[in-house]
């Protein structure tokens, strides 16, 4: 019975590549969201997604950023262009409908 | 928009000691409550939550919240901490949503230590 699974768990980036996260949701899960914990701050909501469909990116930066949580496979959050206010923990949390959101352990992106 | 409010960064206790961390929440109806706990390098798991019915919900570890409308506060409580609960605490609302959402909007979190 596995829970959340984010890989990888730390992911260092230069200034200018993309990170790839992935999320991959408890079984039967449908519904994922995406959160970034910068230091000393709680986590803020990026994006919510259900089955290849993005619900609401309210908090996703409008440059950059992008989410897809395609029909098979996990959720992606791709980050392009790295810079350094980058650097952050991001969590993903997946549900069924209408039950609370379980956390996976978080990538720790580390810009250089 | 709906905003939670932990006015405490870092609380000291001693080992065997009562525990009670703040949360205060700005809302425009009675959303969904949560405390979730983060050790260092870790995940956020969940405590507690609360949807409707009993104001007082248990969790697990021995942690206890209570709702109180009238204060819009959701403070969690333990009647006596052990050296494994230094962690940092973190308060969250979502509010109902017909569709299914859970997004939740999070306090800064409340860093607890714990003094053997």
């Amino acid at each position: 019975n596995a829970g959340v699974m984010q890989n990888p768990r730390h992911l260092v980036r230069r200034r200018g590549q993309e990170a790839r996260l992935r999320c991959s949701p408890m079984k039967g899960h449908s519904h994922v969201y995406w959160y970034r914990q910068l230091p000393e701050e709680g986590l803020k909501f990026m994006v919510y997604l259900q089955k290849e469909n993005i619900i609401d990116e309210s908090g996703m930066p409008k440059e950059r950023f992008s989410a897809e949580f395609p029909k098979e496979g996990p959720s992606i959050l791709r980050i392009q262009q790295v810079v350094r206010g980058d650097s952050a923990a991001y969590f993903c949390a997946t549900s069924l409908m209408n039950t609370e959101a379980f956390f996976g352990q978080g990538t720790r992106l580390t810009v250089v | 928009a709906q905003s939670v409010t932990q006015p405490d960064i870092h609380i000291t206790v001693s080992e065997g000691a009562s525990l009670e961390l703040r949360c205060n929440y700005s809302y425009g109806a009675t959303p969904y409550l949560f405390w979730y706990v983060q050790s260092p390098g870790q995940g956020l798991q969940l405590l507690l939550k609360y949807f409707s019915g009993d104001t007082l919900v248990q969790g697990i570890k021995g942690f206890e919240a209570e709702f109180k409308r009238s204060q819009s506060s959701f403070n969690l409580r333990k009647p006596s901490v052990h050296w494994s609960d230094a962690a940092e605490y973190f308060c969250a609302v979502a509010p109902y949503s017909g569709a299914g959402s859970y997004q939740l909007t999070f306090g800064k979190g409340t860093k607890l230590s714990v003094i053997p």
